[in-house]
C-alpha cells in the first residue's frame, strides 16, 4: 500500500515562476516529514523538512506548507531556477522507526528558462 | 562530510546470477537501508539494518536478501537475479542527530 501520494508525476514550469508539489499520507503517526532532491546520475539529498508542530517552512526560495488535518503537505518552490530542474522526493517518517522513510513517487522538474 | 559510496555506478548481469551490491559509508552511523527506485513508484525499501548482524525486511524484500558484518558496509545479495530485478539501487545511511538520510550515487543494475 502507498502510505504516501505524491503529484504530480511531472512538471514543466518556466524560469521565475513557482513550483509546486503534493503530498499526502495516512499514518498520523508520522511526525517528520522531509523533502529529498535528486539531480541525474546522484542519490537523493535532503532539501528541507518539517514537523506537524507548525503550518509552514521556509528556506531560501523553498517553503513547506503542512494541513495535520487534512493529512498534506506541499514543496514550494518560488523564482523558480533551470537549476532547480531535478527529482523530488517527499517523505514521511515515525521517530519510532529511526531512519524508515516512508517515500512518495517522485516528481521530476523541470524548469524552463 | 557523511560519504556513503556504492562499489559500482553499472552493472550488467544474466538471469540467474547471484549479484551483491556493496555500500560502505565513513560516518559511523548505525542505521543503514537499501531502496529500490522504479520510474512512477519512488523509492521503496527493501531491507535494513540498525546495528552488525541485524536486518530486518522492508517492503519489497522478495528475491533479496543482506549482510552486515562491519557496521560500516552493508550489502544487498540478489540469490539468483531476474529481469524485473532491473532497476536503480540506492544504499543509505541515517544520521538520527540530524534526521537525515544520507544516499550513495546509486547502482544502476541490468539483467538481462
Amino acid at each position: 500500500q502507498q502510505q504516501v501520494k505524491q503529484s504530480p508525476q511531472s512538471l514543466i514550469v518556466q524560469k521565475g515562476g513557482i513550483s509546486i508539489i503534493n503530498c499526502a499520507y495516512e499514518n498520523t503517526a508520522f511526525d517528520y516529514f522531509p523533502w529529498y532532491q535528486q539531480f541525474p546520475g546522484k542519490g537523493p539529498a535532503l532539501l528541507i523538512a518539517i514537523r506537524p508542530d507548525v503550518s509552514e517552512k521556509k528556506e531560501g526560495r523553498f517553503t513547506i506548507s503542512f494541513n495535520k488535518s487534512a493529512k498534506q503537505f506541499s514543496l514550494h518552490i518560488m523564482d523558480s531556477q533551470p537549476g532547480d530542474s531535478a527529482t523530488y522526493f517527499c517523505a514521511a517518517h515515525r521517530s519510532s522507526n529511526t531512519g524508515k522513510l516512508i517515500f512518495g513517487q517522485g516528481t521530476t522538474l523541470q524548469v524552463k528558462p | 562530510d557523511v560519504k556513503v559510496t556504492q562499489s559500482s555506478r553499472y552493472l550488467v548481469k544474466r538471469t540467474g546470477e547471484k549479484v551483491f551490491l556493496e555500500c560502505v559509508q565513513d560516518m559511523d552511523h548505525e542505521n543503514m537501508f537499501w531502496y529500490r527506485q522504479d520510474p512512477g513508484l519512488g523509492l521503496r525499501l527493501i531491507y535494513f539494518s540498525y546495528d552488525v548482524k541485524m536486518k530486518e525486511k522492508g517492503d519489497i524484500p522478495e528475491g533479496y536478501s543482506v549482510s552486515r558484518e562491519k557496521k560500516e558496509r552493508f550489502s544487498l545479495i540478489l540469490e539468483s537475479a531476474s529481469t524485473n530485478q532491473t532497476s536503480m539501487y540506492l544504499c543509505a545511511s541515517w544520521q538520527a542527530v540530524n534526521t537525515e538520510a544520507f544516499f550513495g550515487q546509486g547502482t544502476r543494475l541490468t539483467v538481462v
